[in-house]
């Protein structure tokens, strides 16, 4: 089966430490991204990557890190740079970046404790 | 960048009746408008979508318009099931990057 996976569902961090969120795609899409959703807010993008080993970004990337190493794979990283950290994770794959169907993982909730 | 507004924030129709959502945006150079919707705890998912070339899509019972000069679209729902209750998303693409509206959430009454 085709899709894109974000593991683990439920996370907890304490204050003060680094925790990555994966996001691995076998659709063979070029474009990934990473999204935040905090209630009433809608999502808000943090980083995305068009291609292997490039990515840019978003409109609030402060606090956050990715890597794409490959293409199945855009980890996201929250550092304790991130004041905010806790909300619902989106992870988004598309074939050609924007002009085609983007698709969603199941999403990870974040919380700091 | 970007911006993309939505409206109205919540919506509740009674099963039958139908439902609109409108959506603006800021970018001219935007040229793919997507429709998700989201069920609680997971990820939204795609409904309808349409290209700036495009003034009207239709599937079923969910229809999407397109005003390029006015920079606004919107999604219409007829007949509404309560199965349709969910949030919906708008947003707006320009080259890789896919801008959202905050959301719509809308309620069927049975």
């Amino acid at each position: 089966d085709g899709g894109i996976t974000q593991s683990p569902k439920y996370l907890f961090r304490k204050e003060g430490q680094n925790v990555t969120l994966s996001c691995e795609q076998n659709l063979n899409h070029d474009a990934m991204y990473w999204y935040r959703q905090d209630p009433g807010q809608g999502l808000r993008l943090i980083y995305y990557s068009q291609i292997v080993n490039d990515f840019q970004k978003g409109d609030i990337a402060e606090g956050y890190s990715v890597s794409r190493e490959k293409k199945e794979s855009f980890p996201l990283t929250v550092t304790s740079a991130q004041k905010n950290p806790t909300a619902f994770y989106l992870c988004a794959s598309s074939k050609t970046g924007g002009r085609t169907e983007a698709f969603f993982g199941q999403g990870t909730r974040l919380t700091v404790v | 960048g970007e911006n993309v507004e939505q409206h109205p924030s919540t919506l509740s129709v009674q099963e039958g009746d139908s439902a609109v959502i409108k959506c603006t945006y800021s970018d001219s150079a935007s040229n793919y408008f997507p429709w998700y919707k989201q069920e609680l705890g997971k990820g939204p998912q795609l409904i309808i979508d349409i290209r700036s070339n495009v003034g009207e899509k239709k599937d079923q019972r969910i229809a999407v318009t397109l005003n390029k000069t006015a920079k606004h679209f919107s999604l219409h729902i007829t007949e509404t099931q309560p199965e349709d209750s969910a949030v919906y998303f708008c947003a707006a693409v320009n080259d890789y990057k896919l801008s959202f509206g905050a959301g719509t959430t809308v309620t069927v009454r049975a």
